[in-house]
């Protein structure tokens, strides 16, 4: 069945990096555009970036733009979040999420169970 | 960028109720709109995809109706199972902004 397992989580000092990946299975990761969505502590879900299914495009949010890359590794069937220049309000659960079918524009499902980053002094 | 709104933010409805959410964009997003319910220190889970379609699997008491800027997510007779927070999401272009939140509780 499809499956999104996140890893890389943990406790990080502000202003260091992080590196998040997303396994994927059960489909031909190749073919899909992927997402990170975070969610701090109490919070609601915010969107974090897509990336195409080749690599070749990304979008990000503005609050993470220019710090955060998303990346994959198709022959690894692999998501990647390299987070740089941490801040505490960077903590939070973060997911992977796929879109339903392979065009991009698309809503979410499934998502991964996710890995909590806590940036923190 | 188009902003999402919800409203409520929270609502105390009791069991057999029916229970109305509305999500509003600032700009037309017809239909690329979904809703998805979070429990408690779980996973987001799909409910509603294109404004009205509902996800195999989802209880028939869901409903989602709305076009342009306005939609809703009706929960026809409120069961305990329920509880939960809802989010709307637009994804019709980045970024795929989710709405803050309506928290549901049982009355």
């Amino acid at each position: 069945q499809v499956q999104l397992v996140e890893s890389g989580g943990g406790v990080v000092q502000p202003g260091r990096s992080l590196r998040l990946s997303c396994a994927a299975s059960g489909f031909t990761f190749s073919n899909y555009g992927m997402h990170w969505v975070r969610q701090a502590p109490g919070k609601g879900l915010e969107w974090v970036a897509i990336i195409w299914y080749d690599g070749s495009i990304e979008y990000y949010a503005d609050s993470v733009r220019g710090r955060f890359t998303i990346s994959r590794d198709n022959s690894k069937n692999t998501l990647y979040l390299q987070m740089n220049r941490l801040r505490v309000e960077d903590t939070g659960v973060y997911f992977c999420a796929r879109p339903a079918t392979r065009s991009h524009w698309n809503w979410f499902d499934p998502w991964g169970q996710g890995t909590l980053v806590t940036v923190s002094s | 960028d188009i902003q999402m709104t919800q409203s409520p933010s929270s609502l105390s409805a009791s069991v057999g109720d029916r229970v109305t959410i509305t999500c509003r964009a600032s700009q037309g997003i017809s239909p690329y709109l979904a809703w998805y319910q979070q429990k408690a220190g779980k996973v987001p889970k799909l409910l509603i995809y294109g404004t009205s379609t509902l996800q195999s699997g989802v209880p028939s008491r869901f409903s989602g109706s709305g076009s342009g800027t306005d939609f809703t997510l009706t929960i026809s007779s409120l069961q305990p199972e329920d509880v939960a927070t809802y989010y709307c999401q637009k994804y019709n272009s980045a970024p795929f902004t989710f709405g803050p939140g309506t928290k549901v509780d049982i009355k």
